[in-house]
């Protein structure tokens, strides 16, 4: 199947800076990817739509001011959580879709975001 | 997003035996489910799909059975081995845009040697 890479892995960060994550289609283009969220022991929780060249669409509830998407090719979304706080640590995941009718999506390896 | 949830946190088997994972979903329109697999501290990984105009689907050891009428979704893992616990998600397509995705609560799936 397609391979989705995110970077970092984990990532410490002081609260009030800013951590930006890096996800990534190895062997394809996806003009659309997907950042989720996931708490300990929790499900996924989809944030936000990436759009290639245009805005991302977020999902309700979730501040488009403190989680910027950027989505520049159709290679790469980064998703920079801004003053971060504590509650801000938790397990980031991206996917992208692949195909042109209803397939699955692939996801990175996600990112732990620990806020100290 | 429509919710999609799971009846049982937990589930512990015995290698060799079957497992059955099930899945509840709200959304009516919902015309297309996944199944993941995901293992501590990794992205998930898909395990097996199916559309609305199908009833069941088969994989390599997994079936997933979908009944429209109750609204209802379940994994089956046929002899299952210590490989395959982990926690398992059901998801349901969100609207129109390919890949989009709303997961279910998970079942932890513990297999004992």
């Amino acid at each position: 199947g397609a391979v989705v890479s995110q970077h970092p892995s984990w990532v410490i960060c002081k609260s009030g800076t800013s951590v930006k994550i890096e996800c990534r289609s190895l062997d394809f283009q996806a003009t659309t990817m997907f950042w989720y969220r996931q708490f300990p022991k929790q499900s996924l929780m989809l944030m936000a739509t990436s759009n290639e060249g245009s805005k991302a669409t977020y999902e309700q509830g979730v501040e488009k001011d403190k989680f910027l998407i950027n989505h520049a090719s159709l290679t790469l979304s980064t998703l920079t959580v801004t003053s971060a706080h504590p509650e801000d640590s938790s397990f980031y995941i991206c996917s992208a879709g692949q195909g042109q009718t209803n397939t699955e999506a692939f996801f990175g390896q996600g990112t732990r975001l620990t806020v100290v | 997003g429509e919710s999609v949830g799971l009846h049982l946190p937990t589930l512990s088997v015995q290698e060799g035996d079957n497992s059955i994972i099930n899945c509840a979903y709200s959304n009516s329109a919902s015309d297309y489910f996944i199944w993941y697999k995901q293992e501590s501290g990794k992205g998930p990984q898909f395990i097996i799909d199916i559309r609305s105009n199908m009833d069941k689907r088969q994989g390599q050891r997994v079936t997933v059975l979908l009944n429209k009428t109750v609204k209802h979704l379940s994994l089956q893992i046929a002899a299952t081995q210590p490989g395959d616990s982990a926690v398992y998600f059901c998801a349901e397509k969100g609207g129109s845009t390919l890949g989009r995705l709303y997961f279910g609560r998970g079942t932890q799936l513990t297999v004992w040697p």
